[in-house]
């Protein structure tokens, strides 16, 4: 079964309009942690947001927020009023088990985001 | 901002030739990883390094692969003889705690001819 399951291969938002972009997880671990990244055409990925699993708020980080829904097993990234420069591929991932120099991220397919202008 | 630095951005290599990528990691991080990505499909974990030996590696990681911290601030992936399916985006990353974000490079594209 995949870890990260990102079922949006591409999404548009009009310019300064909300998007949602949906991540599901699979695990059975109690700890972990969820991350969105973003990858512009120039290939870089840049971290946007993190969100452990015994946080008792959804993260925020200015324009990004994680809607976490732990029964759901659902972490879904709101960016909201969007911008040109958001136009991106959008990948979540998910770091699994307690905290160990070995945690590595599991990543979904990605979401293409488009911002219309 | 501290950055992870990767080079080359892009490396043209023989099949059947070695490569290095080399990675400088934000300096005090302490973990470091190294992920691939495929044209047009998801990252993948590689390998992970902490104290100077392998935490852990994915099933990719086989013999032809191995890493490396050599002088304390360079950490460097090797593949011994490349192959036609090596060709992919290599990403490094380091984080400094264990319960900070990885940060990645802009990785280095490999193309194996």
């Amino acid at each position: 079964a995949q870890k990260i399951t990102q079922t949006q291969p591409g999404m548009f938002v009009q310019e300064k309009e909300a998007v949602t972009l949906d991540c599901t997880y699979d695990t059975s671990d109690p700890s972990y942690g969820l991350f969105w990244y973003k990858q512009p055409s120039s290939g870089e990925m840049i971290f946007l947001i993190y969100q452990g699993s015994y946080d008792q708020q959804n993260a925020t980080e200015g324009r990004y927020s994680l809607n976490f829904q732990k029964a759901r097993k659902s972490a879904n990234l709101v960016i909201s009023a969007s911008q040109l420069g958001d136009s991106a591929m959008y990948f979540c991932a998910m770091r699994e088990g307690r905290l160990t120099g070995a945690n590595n991220l599991f990543f979904g397919t990605g979401t293409r985001l488009t911002v219309i202008p | 901002e501290p950055e992870v630095t990767q080079t080359p951005s892009h490396q043209v290599t023989q099949m059947g030739q070695e490569v290095i990528l080399r990675c400088v990691p934000i300096s005090n991080h302490l973990y470091f990883y190294w992920y691939r990505q495929i044209l047009g499909q998801k990252v993948e974990f590689l390998v992970s390094f902490y104290n100077n030996e392998i935490s852990e590696k994915s099933e990719i990681f086989d013999d032809q692969f191995s890493v490396e911290r050599p002088d304390g601030s360079n950490f460097t992936l090797k593949i011994r003889s490349t192959k036609l399916e090596d060709s992919a985006m290599y990403f490094c990353a380091s984080k400094g705690q264990l319960n900070q974000p990885q940060h990645f490079g802009d990785g280095t594209r490999l193309s194996i001819l």
